[in-house]
């Protein structure tokens, strides 16, 4: 069965650090690549998103992602983390070819502290 | 933001009632999802429909029923509500299934049952 594993559950940095969030799936076929993002008590929205192509994937707020398909991961990164950027973060996978699920992570809670 | 409404926001009930959750969209998509949201667990699909009429279960479907008679409308209803699913259910939609079509979240529904 596909699974996507997150392997910070929590994180916390100081304003400026920067920020690296791991996300490795178990599938062995061609996928779609996810992040989320959920602010404290607010629903999910899309960070961004690596269907083909470039495996470096730029999203909103200055996040940008990696796919590397030999290693199967797909990690989050920031240079320079903001207090605004404290939320809940969630990776997910699809199979590219038709799956109508999304498999998702457990999700890892970044505190920023000012 | 996606044209996605739940409603109620929130309820409290009591154990053994019946509960509906429902979620409205305006965006016309083919793909609805309801997720339940806990702390340690992410989120975890409760069931999916594909169409007016088609649906399918997730993860964690006992306990839980869903109907579609419109495209944009999906219910979820609880048919006998019990503690253990007390939740924050987020409602989910996707223009399409594979192909990298990411699904947009409503502003989810808090639900204690007590």
């Amino acid at each position: 069965a596909q699974s996507v594993s997150q392997h910070n559950h929590h994180v916390i940095l100081s304003e400026a650090a920067s920020l690296e969030l791991g996300c490795n799936y178990s599938y062995g076929g061609t996928v779609n690549l996810f992040w989320y993002v959920q602010y404290p008590g607010q629903h999910l929205q899309l960070l961004l998103k690596y269907f083909s192509g470039d495996p470096l994937v730029k999203g909103i707020k200055g996040f940008e992602a990696e796919f590397i398909k030999s290693k199967f991961s797909f990690n989050l990164r920031k240079p320079s983390v903001q207090w605004s950027d404290t939320a809940e973060y969630f990776c997910a996978v699809n199979n590219a070819g038709n799956n109508r699920k999304l498999i998702w992570g457990l999700g890892t809670s970044l505190a920023v502290n000012p | 933001d996606a044209g996605i409404t739940q409603s109620p926001r929130h309820k409290v009930t009591e154990t053994g009632t019946p509960v509906t959750l429902r979620c409205h969209q305006t965006e016309n998509h083919r793909y609805m999802y309801w997720y339940r949201q806990d702390p340690g667990h992410g989120l975890r699909l409760i069931h999916y429909s594909y169409g007016v009429k088609d649906t399918d279960k997730g993860e964690v479907s006992d306990g839980y029923s869903v109907s579609r008679s419109k495209t944009e409308d999906f219910l979820l209803t609880l048919e006998s509500a019990t503690s253990s699913q007390t939740s924050v259910y987020f409602c989910a939609i996707s223009e399409t299934a594979g192909g990298g079509s990411e699904q947009y979240f409503g502003p989810g529904t808090r639900l204690t049952v007590t």
